[in-house]
């Protein structure tokens, strides 16, 4: 039982390039969700999903792009990365809400740096 | 709207005494609150939760928080601090309204001394 998984743990990019983060989670977990965390400020969520097929925008969803085409993986995708977008990455996952269980499970991170 | 405030940035302790990691939240409901903890270049790991049961909850490696609503406050406290605790502590609320979505506090770094 792995959790949580990112793939990469790793990445630097030229401005204007493109890549995606790739999330997996085993736990058949509905709720899916992706942050960022930049020093000083927390994590701040980009982008959630409430099930396969779904997807809804969080609190910084500008220049970034999410996909839930299977219910274990959620995409992140970045068109054109920015200076701006370097950052720490994590994927949470969560049951649903109605089993009375909220707290969300994250994965180690990936480290975007954008130059 | 739900926010949580960690009253500080950073905390310094001597093994063995005891932690206090403040943290205040607004509510205009009973909120669900969580404290997670980021040791260094790792993901974020669930210390303890408060979901309206008991008022004192316990959590992992010796940690426990006091919901008291009429502080607004969800302190985090340990008898006595351990070199392995030092990391970054996150509190943690529920947002109201769907997603299942938590809003962060901004962090406190835990720093423990010989």
């Amino acid at each position: 039982n792995a959790g949580v998984t990112q793939t990469p743990k790793f990445r630097v990019l030229k401005t204007g390039q493109s890549m995606t983060l790739l999330c997996a989670q085993d736990m058949n977990h509905e709720y899916m969700y992706w942050y960022r965390q930049d020093p000083g400020m927390g994590l701040r969520l980009i982008h959630y999903s409430v099930g396969e097929g779904t997807t809804a925008k969080g609190e910084v969803p500008d220049g970034y792009n999410v996909s839930r085409l299977k219910k274990q993986n959620f995409l992140l995708g970045l068109e054109s990365a920015a200076p701006s977008q370097t950052s720490v990455y994590f994927c949470a996952s969560s049951r649903h809400p109605t089993e009375r269980i909220y707290e969300q499970y994250f994965g180690p991170g990936t480290r975007l740096t954008v130059t | 709207a739900q926010s949580v405030t960690q009253l500080d940035s950073h905390v310094s302790v001597s093994e063995g005494t005891p932690v206090l990691l403040r943290c205040n939240y607004s509510s205009s409901y009973s909120p669900s609150l969580f404290w997670y903890v980021q040791h260094p270049n790792k993901g974020l790991q669930l210390l303890l939760k408060y979901t309206s049961a008991a008022t004192l909850v316990k959590g992992i490696n010796g940690f426990e928080a006091e919901f008291k609503k009429s502080e607004t406050s969800f302190h985090l406290t340990k008898p006595s601090a351990h070199m392995s605790d030092a990391a970054e502590y996150f509190c943690v609320v529920r947002l109201t309204g769907g997603g299942n979505k938590l809003t962060f506090g901004t962090g406190t770094q835990l720093k423990v001394e010989l």
